[in-house]
């Protein structure tokens, strides 16, 4: 099955500063990767996601990329600020598979 | 709020004891997700069902845990004879899926808040 490994485990970044969070998966044929933000005691809220027919999606302050060849994806977070702080996890599936794999997460804080 | 509710948020039980979690998805989709979270780790997945049958469960899923939905609508998680090893949060999710042909743009999995489960 799919592996999916996620780093760094805990990032703390001053405010206005980027963040940026890096992942990488097994399977090629995973083609669908999503990016949660997770909040103490809340379920995890998609805030972006990208396909893999395209390298790179953005959302305002909020971007993935993503490198099949190499089997890796990031989400790349601009001028952080302080409700930025969470857990993100990332996760990959496919469109065949039914199953989503989850990273261990990074705790972000972003210091004020 | 994604539209996923889930019922209840906490829930503290005696080991040995039987707890059931609901879950009400958002109301369109026809796929229903459980996955299991403990502190420090993404969600594992335990079961997801199409419209009311179950198609795929994971080893995670022990005899004790059985998932219901009845009627394609909500579902009820059910574990039996509660251990300490399964206090963790358990997370229902939804999401639609296209037919064949159609771009799976329905692989967008939304979360509900979550069900707490402490075992003492």
């Amino acid at each position: 099955g799919e592996n999916v490994e996620q780093h760094p485990s805990t990032l703390s970044v001053q405010e206005g500063d980027s963040a940026v969070i890096k992942c990488t998966y097994s399977d090629s044929a995973s083609n669908y990767f999503p990016w949660y933000k997770q909040e103490l005691g809340k379920g995890p809220q998609l805030i972006i996601d990208i396909r893999s027919n395209v390298g790179e999606k953005k959302d305002q302050r909020i971007a993935v990329t993503l490198n099949k060849t190499a089997k890796h994806f990031s989400l790349h977070i601009t001028e952080t600020q302080p409700e930025d702080s969470a857990v993100y996890f990332c996760a990959a599936s496919s469109t065949t598979g039914n199953q989503f794999y989850f990273g261990t997460g990074t705790s972000l804080t972003v210091i004020p | 709020d994604t539209g996923v509710s889930q019922d209840p948020r906490h829930k503290i039980t005696k080991r040995g004891q039987n707890v059931t979690f609901r879950c009400d998805p958002i109301s369109e989709h026809n796929r229903l997700y459980w996955y299991r979270q403990t502190l420090g780790q993404g969600p594992e997945f335990l079961t997801y069902f199409q419209n009311e049958a179950q198609l795929e469960k994971s080893r995670l899923l022990s005899d004790r845990f059985s998932a219901e939905r009845p009627k394609g609508s909500f579902s009820t998680l059910e574990i039996q004879r509660t251990e300490q090893g399964d206090s963790a949060m358990y997370l229902c999710a939804s999401s639609t899926r296209g037919g064949r042909g159609r771009l799976s743009s329905g692989n967008t999995i939304y979360f509900g808040e979550g069900s707490w489960l402490t075992v003492v």
